[in-house]
């Protein structure tokens, strides 16, 4: 059953901590990203990559970053963790053009 | 830069209606469409895609999409809708070759009513 796990499901942060969103995949896809959703405004890529330790910029990485040692999985990072970094978090992986997505994780930065 | 845009935030229809979810995009080169699906508090799931062939293509549950160059558009169908395919529609669209790279737009919501 091909999957994208992510952990962990709901978060709440104060602003300032650091945050690790992580990601797992067992399709063995090479390509992974993280996008985040807010109201209105669809999904906005933050990273993409490639394959281990080849990864690329988004439209909105500013605040992030992301981490990936092992294909499978796809580590996002928040350091100093602010309040407009509050969303929905998703980590999808991608083969020939489908992309399949996680469940998001719901960051509340306080 | 390429944009895709949903110009109807909200449509809703009764049980058994056709509905059709709008999707433009404004890019001069070879692209690469695709729907998803969002049920509320889940992730996307993936409806059907398009690059080339028929531009009538069919995906899961019923849905079909019709590409049109000449228009920009890439509108997602269905004949007879069900309650169950009240959520929220995403078209993506990406460049090729880096169809990996794919761009979203804000979504519809679609809600069915009995």
């Amino acid at each position: 059953d091909m999957k994208v796990t992510q952990m962990p499901r709901y978060l709440i942060k104060r602003m300032g901590e650091n945050v690790l969103l992580e990601c797992g995949q067992d399709m063995s896809h090479e390509t992974m990203y993280w996008y985040r959703q807010d109201p209105g405004l669809g999904l906005q890529l933050i990273y993409i990559s490639y394959d281990v330790d080849s990864n690329s910029e988004g439209d909105i990485p500013k605040g992030y970053r992301v981490s990936r040692k092992k294909r499978e999985h796809f580590s996002l990072i928040l350091d100093s963790a602010k309040t407009n970094q509050t969303s929905v978090y998703f980590c999808a992986s991608s083969l020939l053009g489908e992309v399949f997505f996680g469940k998001g994780t719901r960051l509340t930065v306080v | 830069t390429q944009t895709v845009s949903q110009s109807d935030a909200h449509v809703t229809v009764f049980e058994g209606d056709s509905v059709e979810l709008r999707c433009n995009y404004s890019y001069g080169g070879s692209i690469y469409l695709s729907w998803y699906i969002q049920h509320h508090g889940r992730g996307l799931q993936f409806l059907l895609k398009y690059y080339s062939g028929n531009p009538v293509v069919q995906g899961v549950n019923g849905f079909e999409a019709e590409f049109s160059k000449s228009d920009s558009s890439f509108h997602l169908r269905k004949a007879s809708v069900h309650w169950s395919d009240s959520a929220v529609y995403f078209c993506a669209a990406s460049l090729m070759p880096n169809y990996n790279v794919l761009y979203f737009g804000s979504g519809t919501k679609l809600t069915v009513e009995p």
